[in-house]
């Protein structure tokens, strides 16, 4: 068990740029979560796969955030434009698929706006 | 809807106990806890399940009262190594794939 890996674990970019940003989960965890945390927050949950399909999505999610997980492994969460608005710690968490498993976090991807 | 943790903050003299409440205005299936330290992931604590249960973790234990969607977070004889912000996570059924709605979290500060 080597845990959820992000990449990268930093982010600086300009208004109006796209980001891209990797999470790789814990191998056996069919399972995969994108929250958004800003300072003093507790996680916003962006949207969930289950394996390689995505089933379900914030109704607070921009469209300019799509998030993909190509044959159930790794997944990446692309956000478009960005805002301002949008600098935020980006967690990942992975988990086993039955209803009382644990979330196991990464240690998150901070995207800063300027 | 987010649940409401209280209290937001508190401060612990090492050694003393503390509660943290956590209630949701939705009927609830589970509630996670997790703490959180300055510029790290979250880390499972527990879960509790439908039903009532008492949980317990070393000197950390947890109870879930389903009637009244409330679970608290009982903290005994804390140490400096409790310091962090809790958060409460909550999910309405079963079927929800442990997507989690959390609280704002309950920042505990232990001093020696």
């Amino acid at each position: 068990d080597t845990g959820v890996s992000q990449d990268p674990r930093h982010k600086i970019t300009k208004r109006g740029q796209n980001v891209t940003f990797r999470c790789d989960p814990i191998s056996e965890h069919n399972r995969l979560y994108w929250y958004r945390q800003t300072l003093g927050q507790g996680p916003e949950f962006l949207t969930y796969f289950q394996n390689e399909a995505q089933l379900e999505k914030s109704r607070l999610l921009s469209d300019r955030f799509s998030a993909e997980r190509p044959k159930g492994s790794f997944s990446t969460l692309e956000i478009q434009r960005t805002e301002q608005g949008d600098s935020a710690m980006y967690l990942c968490a992975s988990s086993l698929m039955m209803g009382d498993s644990p979330l196991h976090f990464g240690n998150g991807t901070r995207l800063t706006v300027t | 809807q987010q649940p409401v943790q209280s209290p937001q903050a508190v401060i612990l003299r090492e050694g003393e106990d503390a509660v943290i409440n956590c209630s949701s205005s939705k009927a609830l299936y589970s509630v996670h806890w997790y703490r959180q330290k300055h510029g790290e992931a979250p880390v499972f604590l527990m879960i509790l399940l439908k039903g009532g249960e008492q949980k317990g973790h070393e000197k950390i234990s947890a109870s879930f009262n389903e009637k009244k969607q409330q679970s608290s977070l009982y903290l005994t004889a804390s140490q400096l190594s409790y310091s962090g912000t809790y958060f409460c996570g909550t999910s309405s059924n079963n079927n929800a794939g442990n997507m989690l709605t959390f609280g704002g979290g309950t920042r505990l500060m232990v001093k020696p």
